[in-house]
């Protein structure tokens, strides 16, 4: 089974920041790849898909990159709304999700 | 309105069995695929369960793989969960999610296995 590992498992910033999510699969798989943003007590939120398509209605201070087996999800100007849990997940064959990032304001 | 509304949670003793539905609406669900997801108390995402729109194609998660048995009633608008040998570490909220990359989820629905 492909294994989806993400880091770091916390951060914090400051507001304005650039904040960087990696997520690394230990297959390829292509562009097969998603973010969410899970907040406390609220369901997971899409923010991109494909690797790098920006899910209509999220901020474009968040943008997704990568492809195979590396991949980046980068906030390009943290802000206090941000503040949650973000997960990778695969979807090609059997999906699975990464661990988890949580991001804090510093 | 695209709605998913699970149901079927509630508390188990380990061992014991429970079925999970859940009805969508808004949106032609025989055309989607769909999963299950469950997140246990405070923990990280964990993918339980795929099936295709047609039921030809389904995952299970290592961890529930010979226990949990997904399926869809296209006809219903339904999907389900049916769990069986139920351990104390299947505790979570159990989410129906739609579709590969997961655009539309349900609110969940509370699983407690314990004794």
């Amino acid at each position: 089974d492909i294994q989806m590992t993400q880091s770091p498992s916390s951060l914090s910033a400051s507001v304005g920041d650039r904040v960087t999510i990696t997520c690394r699969a230990s297959q390829g798989i292509s562009n097969y790849l998603a973010w969410y943003q899970q907040k406390p007590g609220k369901v997971p939120k899409l923010l991109i898909y494909a690797a790098s398509t920006l899910q209509s209605g999220v901020p474009s201070r968040f943008s997704g990159s990568g492809s195979g087996t590396d991949f980046t999800l980068t906030i390009s100007s943290l802000q206090p709304e941000d503040v949650a849990t973000y997960y990778c997940q695969k979807y090609n064959s059997a999906p699975q999700f990464g661990q988890g990032t949580k991001v804090e304001i510093k | 309105e695209v709605q998913l509304v699970e149901s079927g949670g509630g508390l188990v003793q380990p061992g014991g069995s429970l079925r999970l539905s859940c009805a969508a609406s808004g949106f032609t669900f025989s055309s989607y695929s769909m999963n299950w997801v469950r997140q246990a108390p405070g923990k990280g995402l964990e993918w339980v369960s795929y099936i295709s729109s047609s039921s030809s194609t389904i995952y299970y998660a290592d961890s529930v793989k010979g226990r949990f048995t997904i399926s869809r009633d296209n006809a219903k608008n339904s999907l389900y969960l049916q769990m069986n040998s139920l351990r104390d570490e299947d505790t979570a909220v159990y989410y129906c999610a739609r579709d590969r990359a997961v655009l539309i989820w349900g609110q969940g629905t509370t699983v407690t296995v314990s004794s």
